[in-house]
């Protein structure tokens, strides 16, 4: 059974980095095809894809964010580690990450609870 | 970018009404498109894969069609446990997704 988690601060400064951790099991980041990403949904808003890391470390970002974000992934702790610079209010959003199935033709089949971000002074 | 276009933004409905969601992409995308559906507070689950694939647990009277530039989602007979607002995504290149479609009770 695939899970994934995701967690990190709930409110940050605008200017501040942004650290968020997804903690996954039932998979692992070493198997070839392997994948997972990172989506946000502002409050009321629709989903925005932010970015995907492969097995091989293939990493693809949104073109509109990449300046501000970096994909990293920790085989050993199960982690996908994602980090976005300079935040800024129009940031608070809900983040989730997302596994992208092999066999449903990398869609994400399975996703976090996600986790609710707010930038505020 | 790959631009989704969802109509209609927002649908009132009825139990037991057949209901279709169109998506519309800025360039032909094959059949790279699923579907989702959102319920408030939740996480998106997949209901379609590759335009038409009927993702695992998903009730039967959800079905996918289309290929190239358009597509649609259809509910055959809504039901109280499908009110909720639902994507599209396109995976040919740069992921993105579409606006919503929100689907509420008439």
């Amino acid at each position: 059974q695939i899970t994934l988690k995701e967690s990190g601060p709930t409110l940050v400064k605008p200017t501040q980095t942004l650290t968020l951790t997804c903690t996954f099991s039932g998979f692992s980041l070493s198997t070839s095809g392997v994948g997972v990403g990172w989506i946000r949904q502002p409050p009321g808003k629709a989903l925005e894809w932010l970015a995907l890391i492969y097995w091989d470390d293939d990493k693809r970002y949104s073109p509109s964010l990449k300046s501000r974000l970096t994909i990293t992934k920790d085989t050993s702790k199960n982690q996908v580690v994602l980090t976005m610079t300079n935040m800024d209010p129009v940031d608070t959003a809900t983040y989730y990450c997302a596994h992208p199935g092999i066999a449903v033709g990398r869609a994400f089949d399975i996703w976090g609870q996600g986790t609710m971000v707010t930038v505020s002074s | 970018d790959i631009q989704m276009t969802q109509s209609p933004s927002s649908l009132s409905a009825s139990v037991g009404d057949r209901v279709t969601i169109t998506c519309r992409a800025s360039q032909s995308i094959s059949s790279y498109l699923n579907w989702y559906q959102q319920k408030p507070g939740k996480a998106p689950k997949l209901l379609i894969y590759a335009a038409s694939s009927l993702q695992s647990g998903v009730p039967s009277r959800f079905s996918g069609s289309g290929s190239g530039t358009d597509f649609t989602l259809t509910i055959s007979s809504l039901q109280p446990e499908d009110f909720a607002t639902y994507y599209c995504q396109q995976s040919y290149s740069t992921i993105t997704f579409g606006q919503g479609t929100r689907l509420e009770i008439k």
